[in-house]
């Protein structure tokens, strides 16, 4: 019940192109939803958050879109570039609560 | 910097010694997680500690982990008598004060890479 899935494990987007990222979760008391960017060798880093009272949240080209019915969230990357090649997590959390991550997805975005 | 820092980087030690990692939360915060990542996979909850006190161990192993985070100086985590499976990434996070009980949001060191020879 405490699991976040996140689809795809890998994706591959040519330059300028969307990237489109997939967390569903379980536990309906999780009420705060972050996206972290992890380069090699680096901490990740949080780019975007967003609480279940809105459906979706844009900053710059990132934008998570919340669906509270389907207890699902996207990551949305729009003109994609060779420096958004990352590893990005999902994840969710409940107050001040650990944080439950997704297990990943390897972007690259080739130029 | 005033992000949260992590010391050492990397850490080598042998099979049934002892591993200190350090970490500093962001000026501020008094908050601090303890995160561990495999290769490929996503981080896992160990511990979550306030000043003096440990909040929820829930991740941590019941035997040979231990954190703390003391009144003065940085968050500890200790792993005694360490195995081969102790070699991964060690991540410590760190949020403010503010708004107790609302979401804070973390903010990650660069980690701690342990290997166990």
């Amino acid at each position: 019940q405490q699991q976040v899935k996140q689809s795809p494990q890998s994706l591959i987007v040519q330059k300028g192109g969307i990237s489109i990222i997939n967390c569903a979760y379980e536990n309906t008391a999780f009420d705060y939803f972050p996206w972290y960017q992890q380069f090699p060798g680096k901490g990740p880093a949080l780019l975007i958050a967003i609480r279940p009272d809105v459906s979706e949240k844009k900053e710059g080209r990132f934008t998570i879109s919340f669906n509270k019915s389907a207890k699902q969230f996207s990551l949305h990357i729009m003109d994609s570039q060779p420096g958004d090649s990352a590893t990005y997590f999902c994840a969710a959390g409940t107050g001040r609560r650990a944080l439950t991550f997704g297990s990943g997805t390897r972007l690259q975005v080739q130029p | 910097n005033a992000g949260v820092m992590q010391n050492p980087r990397h850490l080598v030690r042998r099979r049934g010694q002892e591993a200190r990692l350090r970490c500093s939360p962001m000026k501020g915060h008094s908050h601090v997680y303890w995160y561990r990542q495999l290769p490929e996979e996503g981080l896992k909850f160990m511990v979550y500690l306030q000043k003096e006190n440990i909040i929820d161990e829930s991740g941590m192993p019941k035997e040979r982990f231990s954190a703390e985070f003391p009144k003065e100086g940085p968050s500890i985590l200790r792993i005694q008598q360490v195995v081969r499976g102790d070699s991964a990434a060690y991540f410590c996070a760190s949020s403010p004060p503010m708004g107790q009980g609302s979401n804070q949001p973390q903010h990650f060191g660069d980690g701690t890479r342990l290997s166990i020879l």
